[in-house]
């Protein structure tokens, strides 16, 4: 069993659309990271949380960490075509060093 | 800086063969780590490093082996070769100082085991 679902596992938008994408889990994490990954290549960090409640803005994403570090939200505000591909939640646990990833959300943004 | 380097790029096995896929980094970073990604299934950890001469088990570390002699290396060893090895194969290093906490993955190693 995977230890963060993420949900949609696809997702089909037009440009211009907004968009969330979910990372649940019953596990507390320490810190929660997002990676964006295109294919044939490794996956890329776009951010890092680690405070309850916790909202950070890149451009037109937004990151927000749940208050009980449990989930996290990825929020994209007038998807472009440029925003295609995969997004992963990664978490890490108290116990530190191991980081455990959701099962990816797909994402294609049509122009 | 070239980052972290995987090498093969693309791999085809034989059942029971045995290979070494390398990864190296140039960034100085203490903290390596190697992931399998297969489909659906997200990326899972297979063994990872703090430091030169330290190692660990991840999630799914059966059929693996790794060392870490330097701190720029840390090699992934098949043993024996087995089809539920099929996978892409990803190598990470990780940036932990007091501003950040930034893991950097090579391309990836496509690797077939028929």
């Amino acid at each position: 069993t995977q230890l963060l679902e993420q949900s949609p596992q696809f997702l089909s938008i037009q440009e211009g659309e907004n968009l969330t994408v979910y990372c649940n889990s019953s596990s507390v994490f320490s810190s929660l990271q997002w990676y964006r990954q295109e294919p044939g290549e490794g996956p890329v960090l776009l951010v890092t949380v680690v405070t309850g409640g916790e909202v950070k803005k890149l451009k037109r994403l937004t990151f927000q960490f749940g208050d009980a570090r449990k989930d996290s939200s990825l929020h994209i505000t007038a998807a472009q075509p440029g925003d295609t591909g995969l997004y992963l939640c990664a978490g890490e646990l108290n116990t530190g060093n191991q980081f455990y990833f959701g099962t990816g959300t797909s994402l294609t943004v049509i122009p | 800086n070239a980052g972290v380097t995987q090498t093969p790029k693309f791999q085809v096995l034989k059942t029971g063969q045995s290979m070494t896929l390398q990864c190296a980094q140039d960034m100085n970073h203490e903290y390596m780590s190697w992931y399998r990604q297969d489909p659906g299934m997200g990326l899972r950890l297979i063994h990872y490093s703090v430091g030169a001469g330290i190692t660990d088990q991840g999630e799914v570390p059966n059929g693996y082996n790794v060392s870490r002699s330097t701190t720029e290396d840390f090699p992934l060893r098949l043993l024996s070769a087995a089809p539920s090895q099929t996978s892409v194969y990803f190598c990470a290093s990780r940036e932990t100082s007091g501003l950040s906490d930034t893991q950097y993955f090579g391309p990836g190693t496509r690797l077939t085991v028929l």
